[in-house]
């Protein structure tokens, strides 16, 4: 079956724009979560989304931005786009129940000059 | 839970030789704790859900042990290959439909 898809795999930006980044989860997998990082950190949660719904979200400014759509696919976003966003940006899919475990996408490099 | 520690950070050990990492995590409020391995451009690959005390799992040379009464778990990996170099993460869950990971034991298995 079709893992986690994220788009694009690569992305350079301009500092004050703005991204979307895409997550398409294994099919059936109604959870999708988003986790950014950088050298140096962990992986960073930054929001869960479970049929539509954001059921949690980390410790980040609201420049950071989520959505799922009825299909499980998701979207997040980030505005206003500073050097210190430049980041991998993982989204990871996961049965209904989160402590299952995930099965993470490849990522998005996001960097922004 | 709030603070995930691994330890060490970073390992080379020789092909052939045996070795283990340490994850500590706050023992209140758990639910289960999973292992991934990352390696380098790839994705973190599921390895062990663990949720009750005293568990173990195995997957060949690779094992791991959980302690929720203390807070830790032991991940093993006996006679390292170079194949088995990556970071291993460790990322507890306490419920909230988020998991805490920690920054990772990064293994070099030198041939």
């Amino acid at each position: 079956k079709a893992g986690v898809t994220q788009t694009p795999r690569y992305l350079i930006k301009t500092r004050g724009q703005q991204v979307t980044l895409s997550c398409s989860p294994i099919s059936g997998h109604r959870s999708v979560s988003w986790y950014q990082q950088t050298p140096g950190q962990g992986l960073q949660f930054l929001f869960e989304y479970f049929s539509e719904t954001q059921r949690n979200k980390g410790n980040f400014p609201g420049r950071f931005s989520g959505r799922q759509f009825s299909n499980s696919r998701s979207e997040m976003n980030v505005s206003t786009l500073e050097l210190g966003d430049s980041a991998l940006y993982l989204c990871a899919s996961s049965l209904a129940r989160a402590h299952y475990g995930y099965t993470f996408g490849s990522g998005t490099r996001l960097t922004v000059v | 839970i709030l603070n995930v520690e691994q330890s060490p950070q970073s390992l080379h050990v020789q092909e052939g030789d045996s070795t283990n990492f340490t994850c500590s995590f706050p023992s209140s409020n758990f639910y289960a704790l999973h292992w991934y391995r990352w390696e380098t451009a790839k994705s973190p690959e599921a390895l062990f859900v663990m949720t009750l005390n005293g568990d173990e799992k195995k997957k060949g040379r690779i094992s791991a042990t959980l302690n929720t009464k203390e807070g830790y778990s032991y991940l093993y990996i006996k006679g390292s290959q170079p194949e088995d170099s990556a970071t291993y993460l460790c990322a507890p869950y306490s419920g909230t439909y988020k998991y805490i990971f920690g920054t990772g034991t990064r293994l070099k298995v030198l041939a």
